[in-house]
């Protein structure tokens, strides 16, 4: 087990509803990741968060934004729901950006869009 | 895009049987990682090789890394059925900032 928490770990939305997701990262990291990874597939970058700021985002358009608390607890949110959008969403902490480093993830929060 | 693609996607093996896996990448890495995931849940990480590295091991698993054919594989030694999960490769390339790109995963799975 890592020290990385979601929540919630189920969740039922409807179609152009908005969810918000959240992970609480390791302690001691300062770098929070969020991946969507749809059944059969893997993990797909949606952005990451250093130091309360975006430093970087995958190709996911701007209903999906974050952020990032300054005990680098983070969230995901999504407006407008799309069947879509229905995944495991999978946050990764870990310390510092660019460099090689160990991510450890949390155990994931399954949006089922209805 | 993914930048990985892991061969084979699915592999049935004994327990005590060796099992490995491969990934091939399309661009220049600075590392690459192996992951492995039971079940849906959260992702264990398992090894990192660096772009200057070629071999490494750890516990029953080992990994290779070909910058030149741009391709890594996983060998999962004495396999058992604990190992039953899916792996993935993931890269992190020149220009990212940190985040790291998936393959699709091989799904293993360990008989008894």
């Amino acid at each position: 087990e890592t020290g990385v928490t979601q929540s919630p770990t189920h969740l039922i939305k409807t179609r152009g509803q908005q969810v918000t997701l959240r992970c609480s990262s390791q302690s001691g990291h300062n770098t929070v990741s969020w991946y969507q990874q749809a059944l059969g597939q893997g993990p797909q970058f949606i952005f990451q968060y250093y130091r309360e700021e975006e430093n970087g985002r995958g190709n996911f358009p701007p209903r999906f934004s974050g952020l990032q608390f300054p005990n680098y607890s983070s969230e995901l949110n999504v407006n407008a729901l799309e069947l879509d959008d229905s995944a495991l969403y999978l946050c990764a902490s870990s310390f510092g950006t660019g460099r090689a480093t160990e991510a450890f993830f949390g155990q994931g929060t399954r949006l089922t869009v209805v | 895009s993914q930048q990985g693609e892991e061969d084979p996607q699915a592999l049935s093996i004994q327990e005590g049987e060796n099992a490995t896996m491969n990934c091939s990448y399309k661009t220049s890495i600075n590392n690459l990682q192996w992951y492995r995931q039971n079940s849906g849940r959260g992702l264990v990480h398992l090894i990192l090789i660096r772009s200057n590295e070629r071999e490494k091991h750890s516990g029953r698993l080992r990994v290779t890394l070909d910058t030149s054919k741009k391709s890594s594989s996983l060998l999962i030694t004495a396999s058992r059925a604990a190992d039953t999960a899916s792996y993935f490769c993931a890269t992190e390339y020149g220009g990212s900032q940190g985040n790291l790109i998936f393959g699709k995963g091989t799904k293993l799975s360990v008989k008894p």
